[in-house]
C-alpha cells in the first residue's frame, strides 16, 4: 500500500488569507485527488490533480478558489484561497495506485484540519 | 448521477455482537466498491475493496459483499469490539475513476 503524508496536519487561519496544503506519496501513483469533509459530513471530491496539466474540478469547485499543482507523480498541493469560515473543513488527498489485476484501491492521507476564524 | 446511501446512520451495540452495515448505490455500472473506516478527526483507512466482478471479500472479522444488480453492499463485522468504534464509509468507483462516498454509519461498540 502507499504511504501518504500531508502538511500541515492542522491550521487556524484568518479570513481572507490563503493556505497551501501539501501531499506527498512514497511511490509513484497514477491518480491523485483532493477531497473536502465538512463537519459532520461525508467526503466531497474537489478535483483530480493531473500531472503536468490543469486539475479537473468537480461541479461547485473552481480553480481560482482551489488552485492545485501536481509537478510530478508523487507530490501535489491544494491551496484554499481567500478563506472564509465556510471553508473550515478537513481536506484530504487520496491516491489510486495499481493493486494488481487491473483494479485500483484508494488510499488516503491523514488529512489537514482547517479552521478559519 | 450516482448516489450512495448508508443505513443505519448510527448504531450502538454491546461488545461481542455481530453486526451488518448497509450501503446502497443508484447506478450499478460501477468499477469497484470500497469500505473505509474513519476514526474521529482522522483520515480514512481502507478496509476492503470489492471489484465489480467479485461477490465478497474477507479480512479478519470483516466480510463485505456486493450485489451489483440490486445496487447493494453489506459490511459484516463479527464479534464486535470497542476498538471497532468509528465511522464506516462505503465508496463506489464509477467508470472514469469518479469516486462517490456514502454519508457513513457511526458505530459505537460498548464494553
Amino acid at each position: 500500500s502507499a504511504v501518504i503524508s500531508q502538511k500541515p496536519s492542522r491550521d487556524i487561519c484568518q479570513r481572507g488569507t490563503s493556505l497551501t496544503i501539501q501531499c506527498q506519496v512514497d511511490s509513484q501513483v497514477t491518480m491523485m485527488f483532493w477531497y473536502r469533509q465538512q463537519p459532520g459530513q461525508s467526503l466531497t471530491l474537489i478535483a483530480t490533480a493531473n500531472q503536468g496539466s490543469e486539475a479537473t474540478y468537480e461541479s461547485g469547485f473552481v480553480i481560482d478558489k482551489f488552485p492545485i499543482s501536481r509537478p510530478n507523480l508523487t507530490f501535489s498541493t491544494l491551496t484554499v484561497s481567500n478563506m472564509s469560515p465556510e471553508d473550515s473543513s478537513i481536506y484530504l488527498c487520496s491516491v489510486v495506485g495499481l493493486a494488481g489485476e487491473g483494479y485500483n484501491e484508494q488510499f488516503f492521507g491523514p488529512g489537514t484540519r482547517l479552521t478559519v476564524l | 448521477k450516482q448516489e450512495v446511501t448508508q443505513i443505519p446512520a448510527a448504531l450502538s451495540v454491546p461488545e461481542g455482537e455481530n453486526l451488518v452495515l448497509n450501503c446502497s448505490f443508484t447506478d450499478s455500472a460501477i468499477y469497484n466498491l470500497q469500505w473505509f473506516r474513519q476514526d474521529p478527526g482522522k483520515g480514512l483507512t481502507s478496509l476492503l475493496l470489492i471489484q465489480s466482478s467479485q461477490r465478497e471479500q474477507t479480512s479478519g472479522r470483516l466480510n463485505a459483499s456486493l450485489d451489483k444488480s440490486s445496487g447493494r453492499s453489506t459490511l459484516y463485522i463479527a464479534a464486535s469490539q470497542p476498538g471497532d468504534s468509528a465511522t464506516y464509509l462505503c465508496a463506489v468507483e464509477n467508470y472514469g475513476q469518479n469516486f462517490v462516498f456514502g454519508p457513513g454509519t457511526r458505530l459505537s461498540v460498548l464494553p
